[in-house]
């Protein structure tokens, strides 16, 4: 159980391309779900919180308009990469945690998305 | 602040060797910790978690890890590494509010 699907697995586009990266939870709900980024040999840094129904929470220095979010039901959050350029390649790994579990219980994550712009 | 350290960026272990890999934590209250292992180019697969009761908890794949609060740690152990258990490790702590907070992870090397 708790399965978190993440697509693309692999992208390469052009500079100026904008890419949208999907994250479902396959076999439960979930309310909230974290998108992170990790660059090669590093940790994972969140980049925002996505929360159903509602606008993300963006952690300090990152875009909200460079990285769109959107978590439109309860199985699906969407982050589109806007107008992307080399710098923003990168790792992407999408989380989520079961609905009505508290902040003791695990995320689950997808299996990222790595994103190379040429 | 919050924040989680892993002391040791790279270990290597020869296959069938005990591995201790480090982490500590700082947090005004008691934290929720976590440990993630991440493969090559994939996601994180959760290994053990510890949020209350008995501080020894038993992980998936032979894993176990040790909370002590007096030296803000929360040390991953194995007692016998296999060749599959090369990868990333990740330690995490998460908090209210639904964030978590990674280390900077520890990569494992396992020699035949």
């Amino acid at each position: 159980g708790a399965v978190v699907s993440q697509h693309p697995s692999w992208v390469i586009c052009k500079s100026g391309t904008s890419v949208k990266i999907e994250c479902r939870s396959l076999d439960f709900q979930a309310t909230t779900m974290f998108w992170y980024r990790q660059f090669p040999k590093q940790s994972l840094m969140l980049m925002a919180t996505s929360n159903e129904g509602s606008k993300a929470t963006y952690e300090q220095g990152v875009e909200k308009d460079k990285f769109l979010i959107n978590h439109a039901s309860l199985t699906l959050s969407t982050l589109t990469v806007t107008s992307a350029h080399p710098e923003d390649s990168s790792f992407y790994i999408c989380s989520a945690r079961d609905r009505g579990a508290g902040s003791n219980q695990p995320q689950h994550f997808g299996d990222g998305t790595r994103l190379s712009i040429l | 602040a919050q924040s989680v350290t892993q002391p040791d960026i790279h270990i290597t272990v020869s296959e069938g060797a005990s591995l201790e890999l480090r982490c500590n934590y700082s947090y005004g209250a008691t934290p929720y910790l976590f440990w993630y292992v991440q493969s090559p180019g994939q996601g994180l697969q959760l290994l053990l978690k510890y949020f209350s009761g008995d501080t020894l908890v038993q992980g998936i794949k032979g894993f176990e890890a040790e909370f002590k609060r007096s030296q803000s740690s929360f040390n991953l152990r194995k007692p016998s590494v296999h060749w599959s258990d090369a990868a990333e490790y990740f330690c995490a702590v998460g908090v209210p509010g639904n964030q978590f907070y990674f280390g900077t992870g520890t990569s494992l090397t396992v020699i035949p």
